[in-house]
């Protein structure tokens, strides 16, 4: 089946120490978006890639980056962790076709990263 | 920019009840409109969904959702739930001609099924 799936599953990671989250796909789509959710929160958009343009959300602080090196891979990249960013990260994707809305995201079952 | 409030942060229902959770958005025009379910540790599942047309959408596991431009609301419904519906609801709104934008969600609701 066609899917979007997140490794790993659980990250944990120590204050201050770069970590590196990954999603890869088999839809096919060209965008690739990755939020973040806390705890009893909503998801909340950090960026997202459509084709190779990658688009940042205003508020997504610059310990945060992204990369697409192909169709089917993105990645999430905390160069610093802190404690405040222990959550789930989600990984979805769509199919934008120019000038329309994007059709459904797709996403993954998440990474859950714990920070000590 | 939009947004969208999910008024119940729980909702309690007892099993082979019926169900309705609440959802309006603030938006200047004809949002696309989004239910994801989610259970405890996992992704978001898409129940169902509204682009244009019919106001009543069907979904999943026998969920459906009205579309109400004058109340703006995008409530969703079941007749009867089962236990295995326990879990977090998001309702979710997309811009028109947004391209690819992010969703912005709502802070989600609670189901719990009693016995």
């Amino acid at each position: 089946d066609a899917m979007v799936i997140q490794n790993p599953r659980y990250q944990v990671t120590q204050f201050g120490k770069p970590v590196t989250l990954s999603c890869s796909q088999t839809l096919n789509h060209n965008v690739m978006y990755w939020y973040q959710q806390k705890s009893s929160q909503a998801p909340k958009l950090l960026f997202h890639y459509y084709d190779k343009d990658f688009n940042n959300e205003a508020d997504t602080p610059d310990n945060f980056q992204s990369r697409r090196p192909n169709t089917s891979f993105c990645f999430l990249d905390i160069r610093s962790p802190g404690l405040g960013d222990a959550a789930m990260y989600l990984c979805a994707t769509s199919r934008v076709e120019a000038g329309e809305f994007a059709d459904t995201q797709y996403f993954g079952p998440g990474t859950r990263l714990t920070v000590l | 920019a939009q947004s969208v409030t999910q008024p119940d942060i729980h909702i309690t229902v007892s099993e082979g009840a019926s169900l309705e959770l609440r959802c309006n958005y603030s938006y200047g025009a004809t949002p696309y409109l989004f239910w994801y379910v989610q259970s405890p540790g996992q992704g978001l599942q898409l129940l169902l969904k509204y682009f244009s047309g019919d106001t009543l959408v069907q979904g999943i596991k026998g969920f459906e959702a009205e579309f109400k431009r004058s109340q703006s609301s995008f409530n969703l419904r079941k007749p009867s739930v089962h236990w295995s519906d326990a879990a977090e609801y998001f309702c979710a709104v997309g811009e028109i001609g947004g391209g690819a934008d992010g969703l912005t969600f709502g802070k989600g609701t609670h189901l719990i099924i009693q016995p």
